[in-house]
């Protein structure tokens, strides 16, 4: 069946601005997280979703964060007023309540000027 | 000091060699300890997925546990320039679905 998808692929935005991104998991999956990856460092975990509630958002690094989920499917993140150091890759990765493993989607590339 | 360290690279090794990816921990709860790749402008993909201490092969891919290091390897032998990507390590203490913390991944060129 399909991948985890997300959208956009790339995303430029000017600071100040707020971002939405989006990912869809994969069919049936109850679990979904949200990481983000900087330039040269390892995947950094910033929310957890199992169904429609968050029971970890321990990783979001500040207020202008926010992320949703409806349905058990779609997620949203939010980042209001954005910052240069908000750049990075937001990967989103689903995964089935009974097992470890994560399918990750391809990322969205965030570039804030 | 970092939960989990891995080498950055990047590592560059001829086509055919052998190839070895380490990562270290620090946190002796870790329990399930993964392996991802990573291409360029692509979300990563897991490769391995081991328990235990000892080794677990897979084709190419041999994935190897020292809990009691709190080391862990991954070997690529007879390495093809398909397997030019990013290497993460990944590491969870409970069954379930909990938070992976990653290593910082190594960059990974195999030359023609």
């Amino acid at each position: 069946g399909a991948g985890v998808s997300q959208s956009p692929s790339n995303k430029v935005t000017e600071k100040g601005k707020d971002v939405e991104l989006r990912c869809d998991p994969i069919s049936g999956h109850t679990a979904l997280y949200w990481y983000r990856q900087r330039l040269g460092q390892g995947l950094e975990f910033l929310i957890y979703f199992q169904g429609n509630s968050a029971p970890d958002k321990s990783g979001l690094p500040s207020d202008r964060f926010s992320a949703e989920r409806t349905g058990e499917s779609v997620s949203t993140l939010t980042i209001q007023r954005t910052q240069q150091e908000d750049s990075a890759v937001y990967l989103c990765a689903s995964s089935l309540v009974e097992t470890d493993t994560q399918y990750f989607g391809p990322g969205t590339r965030l570039t804030v000027l | 000091q970092k939960e989990v360290e891995q080498d950055p690279g990047p590592l560059s090794v001829p086509e055919g060699a052998i190839v070895s990816l380490n990562c270290t921990y620090s946190n002796s709860a870790f329990q399930y300890f993964m392996w991802y790749r990573q291409y360029s402008r692509k979300g990563p993909e897991l490769l391995m997925y081991t328990y235990s201490s000892g080794n677990k092969e897979d084709g190419r891919f041999t994935a190897q546990v020292d809990k009691s290091s709190k080391y862990i390897s991954l070997f690529i032998r007879d390495s093809q320039p398909s397997d030019s990507a990013t290497y993460l390590c990944a590491m969870i203490s409970n069954f379930g679905n909990e938070k992976l913390t990653f290593g910082t991944g190594t960059r990974l060129t195999i030359i023609p």
